[in-house]
């Protein structure tokens, strides 16, 4: 099973500053790797996939970047609505399935 | 739009089973996979399996083999997912998702609480 680490599990921020996300895979996913945002008591929702492409609707301040094992997650300027939990999820090895990063908390500072 | 709407929280004692519907609507049902996903309370999540919804094919993660099963009934357009032998680590909000060719999920359910306690 291909393991995901997230760092750091929480990131204190201040609105309209940047955020930097890590997720690292224990072997290669290739680009096959996506980034959902999950709110409080909400489903996640999509983000990027591919690594690097945005989700329909997705605000062009949250960028994906990296291959292979190391993945970055850039929030550009911080807004209110932005504050939640992110977790990276890779697909690139089926079978056995699919893994998630534990999350990392991007809270306000 | 898409959507996926499933059923509502249960409460179930250990030993006992649950069945979680997933209702999809806004696309067509057979063209896409549904996955489950499942949060236990401050945790963060675990991919559960997957079902083709064109062919009822499966995927269940090691983990859970044995105890689960997934079902489509594409007359309703609608995915279950039955949980056995149920623990009280099995407390937790369980998600399906849609899954593009394999790949990512979107979107997503609203989740559905299942709360295992004698």
């Amino acid at each position: 099973e291909i393991v995901m680490t997230q760092s750091p599990a929480t990131l204190s921020v201040s609105p309209g500053e940047r955020a930097t996300l890590s997720c690292r895979a224990s072997q290669s996913v290739s680009s096959n790797l996506a980034w959902y945002q999950q709110k409080p008591g909400q489903a996640p929702r999509l983000l990027i996939y591919g690594a690097s492409t945005r989700a329909t609707g997705i605000p062009a301040r949250f960028s994906g970047s990296g291959s292979g094992t190391e993945f970055t997650l850039t929030i550009s300027s911080l807004q209110s609505e932005d504050f939640a939990v992110y977790y990276c999820q890779q697909y690139n090895n089926w079978p056995p399935g699919w893994t998630f990063g534990q999350g990392t908390k991007v809270e306000i500072k | 739009q898409v959507q996926l709407v499933q059923s509502g929280a249960e409460v179930k004692k250990p030993g006992a089973s649950v069945k979680v519907s997933c209702k999809a609507s806004g696309y067509t049902f057979t063209s896409y996979g549904i996955s489950w996903v499942r949060q236990a309370p401050g945790q963060g999540l675990e991919w559960m399996g997957w079902i083709s919804a064109y062919n009822g094919n499966t995927n269940y993660a090691q983990k859970l083999q044995g105890r689960v099963t997934m079902t489509t009934d594409t007359s309703t357009s609608t995915a279950y997912m039955e949980l056995r032998s149920l623990r009280s680590d099995d407390t937790a909000v369980y998600y399906c998702a849609r899954v593009w060719a394999l790949n990512w999920f979107d979107p997503w359910g609203q989740g559905t609480l299942v709360t295992v306690s004698s």
